[in-house]
């Protein structure tokens, strides 16, 4: 089993849809937890923090459920620009990265 | 500050060769990591370092790859010889300490043929 995993996707929704996407992991020991974005041909990017009371940043909001080891996220409204790479990232013993879930919003 | 600076940005080489990748992390950042991309296994953690120190290199595929980080602003990653299943975007990381977000240079593209 592979410590971080995500659905790969892709996910192809409307613009202003609402789309969730989970991150399962398997280090129960595991302390800190992040959404990161990565476009195409570059680098990833943080895009938020997941705290345990959950946190809102705009139109994304992240979960972080301890009991069942997964972490959500949540973009309302989506955007065009929100087309991209999602990532998952798990701190245990070391960052750990999910394989990512694709997002094409499109007009 | 100009974030994880990478150089080359894009490398072709012929198999056998020796390449040197190169990594500047954000000033003041306490670890540094190396990463490797494929579309087929995704990022994969080769190396990671603590105040120059490395930490954990299960990662490293093979002994063709070495990483040095002689001081706190530069680290490189050796990969002697290289081969054509090296090709993939390397991409080195900072972040200030354990635990904490990690800042990603713009990676390196590396071809081998």
């Amino acid at each position: 089993r592979k410590e971080v995993e995500q659905d790969p996707g892709p996910f192809n929704v409307p613009e202003g849809a609402t789309v969730a996407f989970n991150c399962t992991y398997s280090n129960s020991a595991s302390q800190s937890f992040f959404w990161y974005r990565q476009d195409c041909r570059k680098e990833p990017k943080l895009l938020m923090s997941v705290y345990s009371s959950g946190n809102e940043d705009g139109r994304f909001t992240a979960q972080l459920n301890r009991a069942s080891q997964y972490i959500s996220l949540l973009i309302r409204d989506s955007k065009l620009s929100d087309s991209a790479t999602y990532l998952c990232v798990v701190n245990g013993n070391d960052m750990r990265f999910g394989a990512g879930t694709r997002l094409t919003v499109k007009p | 500050d100009a974030g994880v600076i990478q150089s080359p940005r894009h490398e072709v080489t012929e198999m056998g060769q020796e390449v040197t990748l190169r990594c500047k992390p954000i000033s003041g950042h306490d670890y540094l990591f190396w990463y490797r991309q494929t579309m087929m296994r995704g990022l994969e953690l080769l190396i990671y370092f603590n105040n120059n120190v490395p930490i954990d290199d299960s990662g490293m595929p093979e002994d063709r790859f070495s990483a040095k980080m002689p001081n706190a602003s530069f680290s490189t990653l050796k990969i002697q010889p290289s081969e054509p299943r090296d090709s993939a975007v390397y991409f080195c990381a900072s972040s200030p300490g354990q635990g904490d977000e990690q800042y990603f240079g713009p990676g390196t593209r590396l071809t081998v043929t």
